[in-house]
């Protein structure tokens, strides 16, 4: 079965400094990867993913994510966060089966922007 | 295109009561899922269809949980006699099967989601 860890629960960042998010995967092939933040009482806005090719994967708001096979990783990073990066972001796994790609997420990592 | 739209945005309920939950999906967009999100939790797959067949249920979704899409556009999620472990938030993402593209990265249809409905039950 495929499953998804977010081992930080809660990170805290000074304004302007950088952000790592880490996600680690469990998926018997290659996995299709997501970033997804979701902002207080709002549902899921897809960040970037990966499905293949380039490791490094760009995405929306100046996100990028590093898909690491060796390490089952799929870290987000940012270089230089802004007070509305503040949000609950979760990492996602996908797979197919019989037609039904649906999504496995982590518990989320709840992103805190101090001044 | 307006997005996937879900109604209500909020449902306050007492314990025991039905409350059913719409859901309109991109158009023509053929697949539909539905996740629950509680507090402090990734969101997690209750059902998904494939335009008006409902082909796979989670374990989570319970006997008192029932959806459906009649006509293969919007969907209902309704949950008969409410307990208190049913509050969360309901969220609803729907895709578009593409036909083969080229390589893996036409393999897998990206869902949408929409803004959720979160239930509360007293």
């Amino acid at each position: 079965a495929q499953s998804v860890t977010q081992p930080d629960i809660h990170i805290t960042v000074s304004e302007g400094a950088s952000l790592e998010l880490r996600c680690n995967y469990s998926y018997g092939a290659t996995p299709y990867l997501f970033w997804y933040v979701q902002s207080p009482g709002q549902g899921l806005q897809l960040l970037l993913k990966y499905f293949s090719g380039d490791t490094l994967v760009q995405g929306i708001k100046g996100f990028e994510a590093e898909f690491k096979r060796s390490q089952s990783s799929f870290n987000l990073r940012k270089p230089s966060v802004h007070w509305s990066d503040a949000a609950e972001y979760f990492c996602a796994v996908g797979g197919a089966w019989f037609g039904n790609e649906k999504l496995t997420f982590g518990t989320g990592t709840r992103l805190t922007i101090i001044p | 295109d307006t997005g996937v739209s879900q109604d209500p945005r909020h449902k306050i309920t007492k314990r025991g009561q039905n409350v059913t939950f719409r859901c309109d999906p991109i158009s023509e967009h053929n697949r539909l899922y539905w996740y629950r999100q509680t507090l402090g939790q990734g969101p997690e797959f209750l059902t998904y269809f494939q335009n008006e067949a409902q082909l796979e249920k989670s374990r989570l979704l319970s006997d008192r949980f029932s959806a459906e899409r009649p006509k293969g556009s919007f969907s209902t999620l309704e949950i008969q006699r409410t307990e208190q472990g049913d509050s969360a938030m309901y969220l609803c993402a729907s895709s578009k099967k593409r036909g083969p593209g080229s390589g893996r990265a036409g393999s897998y249809n990206e869902q949408f989601f929409g803004p959720g409905t979160r239930l509360t039950v007293l």
